[in-house]
C-alpha cells in the first residue's frame, strides 16, 4: 500500500524559510515522479512543483518560481520543499502526491500546515 | 497557463439523481485531463485520468468524456458519499492547473 507522510510544516514570520518533507513507502519511489499540491484555508487546489523520478527535471508554479526549490533523496524515499521568503499567502496545507509528471497524481499524503504569520 | 473553468459552482442534488459537472479548458488539452474527488479534512482522490479512464477502485457510476476544451464529469446515480467538492487539473502544459472546484451539495 503507498503511503505518503508530510513533515516540516509549522508557523513561521513573514520572510522566513522551511522545509517539508515526505516519506514514501509502498511502492519504488526512485520510479516515480513526485509533485506538491498546496491548499489554502477554504479554498481550492493548487499545484506548486513537480520533480522527475531522478531529480534532473523540475518545475514550479509562477506564484512560488525562485522562492521554493523541490529535490528529493531516492536513498531515503524522501520528498522535499525547501521554502524561502514566505509570505502570508502561502499558508496553506501541502500535499505530497506519487506522480503528476508524465501522468496524474493517484496517490496523495495527509498534508503538512504551514502557517505564515507574525 | 492553461485555465480550467468549472461549472457550476455548486450543483444541489438528491441521492439517486444524476450529477453533470462541466470543465472548460481556455486552450486544448488534448485529453490530458484528470477528476478528484475531495471530502473534508481528506486529500484529492483522483477518480478519472486522460478524460475517461477510472482509476483504480473507483466505482462504475463515475463517468468522464471530452477532449480537447470541453470535459464532463458524470455520476449517473449519486449516493451519499459522492456528495463532495470535485475538481478537473490539466497536465498537457507546465504549469499544472486546477479548475476552482464544483461542490456537489444534499438538496
Amino acid at each position: 500500500e503507498v503511503h505518503l507522510l508530510e513533515s516540516g510544516g509549522g508557523l513561521v514570520q513573514p520572510g522566513g524559510s522551511l522545509r517539508l518533507s515526505c516519506t514514501a513507502s509502498g511502492f519504488t519511489f526512485s520510479d516515480s515522479a513526485m509533485t506538491w499540491v498546496r491548499q489554502g484555508p477554504g479554498k481550492g487546489l493548487e499545484w506548486v512543483s513537480s520533480v522527475g523520478f531522478n531529480g534532473a527535471s523540475t518545475y514550479y508554479a509562477d506564484s512560488v518560481k525562485g522562492r521554493f526549490t523541490i529535490s528529493r533523496d531516492n536513498s531515503k524515499n524522501t520528498l522535499y520543499l525547501q521554502m524561502s521568503s514566505l509570505r502570508a499567502d502561502d499558508t496553506a496545507l501541502y500535499y505530497c502526491a506519487k506522480g503528476g509528471f508524465y501522468g496524474f497524481s493517484d496517490n496523495w499524503g495527509q498534508g503538512a500546515l504551514v502557517t505564515v504569520s507574525s | 497557463e492553461v485555465v480550467l473553468t468549472q461549472s457550476p459552482a455548486t450543483l444541489s442534488l438528491s441521492p439517486g439523481e444524476r450529477a453533470t459537472l462541466s470543465c472548460r479548458a481556455s486552450q486544448s488539452v488534448d485529453n490530458y485531463l484528470a477528476w478528484y474527488q475531495q471530502k473534508p479534512g481528506q486529500p484529492p482522490r483522483l477518480l478519472i485520468y486522460d478524460a475517461s479512464n477510472r482509476a483504480t477502485g473507483i466505482p462504475a457510476r463515475f463517468s468522464g468524456s471530452g477532449s480537447g476544451t470541453d470535459f464532463t464529469l458524470t455520476i449517473s446515480s449519486l449516493e451519499p458519499a459522492d456528495f463532495a467538492v470535485y475538481y478537473c487539473q490539466q497536465r498537457s502544459n507546465w504549469p499544472r492547473t486546477f479548475g476552482q472546484g464544483t461542490k456537489v451539495e444534499v438538496k
